[in-house]
């Protein structure tokens, strides 16, 4: 089946550990987006690609990074420079183009630091 | 992008039709709603969206008013399963930007035996 893999699932980081989550997806996508949600809050948008090797900073990419090498992969490394990392962390991906968009969500990763 | 407003909280009995609405005054003419939903600890997951049209597919319905300033999420029949956060979200197609849909507090569906 077609979808998103996000892993690990959940992850224990002690302060001032980097720490890079995964996001694979077999949709044939283009773009990818990765949200953060803390505990009773929306999401909200910390980086998101178009396409291959090209990336854009959404509404808090301090202290995270991302990479996109590959129109399948996503990763997102969390820095030691992100000051409050423990949240639940979420890789989308959707076609690109004219008209609506629909994402297409994976299960999540809970990173906790320690 | 337009602001949506939704109702923080809501119940439901099982076997009822819940009906969710969302308030998006400022919406503009060519700005989609859409309708997702994430159960505790999940991803969010896409239900319906719309552009003038009512649309209905096999989760929902979804009723927009003549003036586009609202809309309503209709699940004809809940379920315990139904019991989650709906977001009523409203976002251009085709953004250079990036079609980036913001997610707000949303409604909290209780569905009640």
């Amino acid at each position: 089946d077609g979808g998103i893999t996000q892993s690990p699932k959940y992850l224990f980081r002690k302060e001032g550990q980097n720490v890079t989550l995964s996001c694979e997806q077999n949709l044939n996508h283009d773009a990818m987006y990765w949200y953060r949600q803390d505990p009773g809050q929306g999401l909200r948008l910390i980086y998101y690609s178009q396409i291959v090797n090209d990336f854009q900073k959404g509404d808090i990419a301090e202290g995270y990074s991302v990479s996109r090498e590959k129109k399948e992969s996503f990763p997102l490394t969390v820095t030691s420079a992100q000051k409050n990392p423990t949240a639940f962390y979420l890789c989308a991906s959707s076609i690109w183009g004219r008209g609506a968009n629909v994402l297409t969500f994976g299960a999540g990763s809970r990173l906790t630091v320690l | 992008d337009a602001k949506t407003t939704q109702p923080p909280s809501m119940d439901c009995a099982e076997g009822r039709a819940a009906n969710l609405p969302c308030n998006h005054s400022t919406i503009s003419g060519n700005e989609y709603v859409y309708w997702y939903r994430q159960i505790h600890s999940q991803g969010p997951q896409y239900i319906i969206h719309g552009l003038k049209n009512n649309e209905t597919n096999e989760m929902a319905s979804l009723i927009i008013t003549e003036d586009r300033k609202s809309s309503t999420l209709i699940l004809p029949h809940a379920t315990l399963r139904d019991t989650a956060v709906y977001y009523c979200i409203v976002r251009v197609g085709n953004n250079n930007a990036g079609n980036m849909l913001t997610f707000g507090g949303g409604t909290r569906l209780m569905v009640k035996p």
